[in-house]
Order: structure tokens, then sequence, then C-alpha cells
């Protein structure tokens, strides 16, 4: 089936640095990957939509110049948490649509991030 | 707006069926229903998607009336690793560029 990996699974940094966190697919191609973030009981939200080769697409009131997301390969995007504040501790997810198909969406595993 | 109305919780004893139920009755034509679970701490895992016939995998069978304006999954014998978040989405298939929108949920709760 179809796998997506994130990288680093688990991340504590301290306030005002920046922090990068790594999405790939595995045995598949994926020329659009979205990025989640979830706070503690509560559901998932979609913080943009990358896309191979262009600029990410950014939800209404998610910060492009905080959140950068790199879309390099069809099968890597990377958002970087830029100055990181405690506020930015969240659970990130990034999920992959398989391009076969009916493009199910296939997600990562997260990744928890604290800012201290 | 949500377009899926779910109970927030459900209980289930291990070994019974577990049925969660979804209302999705703004459903357009060519949405179809989509079901993914959350465990605790994990990313979202696909469950299964239908139309309008009813679905089975390994995983879970999908019921969806005539009228398409609800659903329900079954899992047919819970087993305490099926505790999770339950979402029911409805989308356009074939749409690789559009993500999915996540409501609330139900937290299904299997004990022993």
């Amino acid at each position: 089936g179809a796998v997506v990996s994130q990288h680093p699974s688990r991340v504590i940094c301290k306030s005002g640095t920046s922090v990068k966190i790594e999405c790939r697919s595995l045995d598949f191609q994926a020329t659009t990957m979205f990025w989640y973030r979830q706070f503690p009981k509560q559901s998932l939200m979609l913080m943009a939509t990358s896309n191979e080769g262009s600029k990410a697409t950014y939800e209404q009131g998610v910060e492009k110049d905080k959140f950068l997301i790199n879309h390099a390969s069809l099968t890597l995007s990377t958002l970087t948490v830029t100055s990181a504040h405690p506020e930015d501790s969240s659970f990130y997810i990034c999920s992959a649509s398989d391009d076969r198909g009916y493009n199910e969406q296939f997600f990562g595993p997260g990744t928890r991030l604290t800012v201290l | 707006d949500a377009k899926t109305t779910q109970p927030p919780s459900m209980d289930c004893a291990e070994g019974r069926a577990a049925n969660l139920p979804c209302n999705h009755s703004t459903i357009s034509g060519n949405e179809y229903v989509y079901w993914y679970r959350q465990i605790h701490s994990q990313g979202p895992q696909y469950i299964i998607h239908g139309l309008k016939n009813n679905e089975t995998n390994e995983m879970a069978s999908l019921i969806i009336t005539e009228d398409r304006k609800s659903s329900t999954l079954i899992l047919p014998h819970a087993t305490l690793r099926d505790t999770a978040v339950y979402y029911c989405i409805v989308r356009v298939a074939n749409q690789a560029g559009t993500a999915l929108i996540f409501g609330k949920g139900t937290t299904l709760s299997v004990s022993s």
C-alpha cells in the first residue's frame, strides 16, 4: 500500500529557532501534498496545499512567511516553522494524494513539535 | 461549513459490531463518502469509500442509504485496537489537488 513518512517524529526546540519537517511518499508519486496541524483534542486543520514545482497555497489565517513549504520533487515536501514560539507547539501531519486510481489521501505518522 | 454530521462519541464492547452513523444530507451526485480513522497521536488511516453501492474491504463495510443522505460504517468485530476517532468525509473523487476537510468525527471507545 501507499506509505507516507515524516521526519522527525518528535522535535523539541527553543523559542526563536526554526524547525524543518520532511514528508515523503515512499512508494508512489504525489503531485500534491497537504499539511495539517492538530491541537490537543481538536480535529485536523488544513494549513496548506503543496504542489510540486510551484508555490504552496495557504489556508486563510496561516502565515506563509512563518510556515515555509517547499515541494521540490514528486516524493518530498518540507515544512519549515520559522522563529518558532510556544503557540506553534502542535502535531503536524502531512498527506499525499496518490495520482492513480481514486486519489485517496495517505497520511504520514505526524510530527510532534514542542517549542520551549 | 460541515458537510457531514456524526455523533461525538460511541461505545462498543470488544467482539461486537460497531456501527458508526454519518449524515450527509447535502451530498452532491459526484461526491463520494470517505471514512478515515485516527488512533491517538498517529496520522489518519484510510478505511473505505463509496459512491452509492455498499462496499466492503478487509477493515470494514460501508452501507450507504438509497437516497445517499446518510451512511454507516460497520466494524464487524471490534477490537481494543479499533479505539480511535472516526471521520466521515464527502468529497469528489479523482481530485488529487483537493484536500480532505475533517470535521469533529466520532470517538469510538472499544472496551473489554
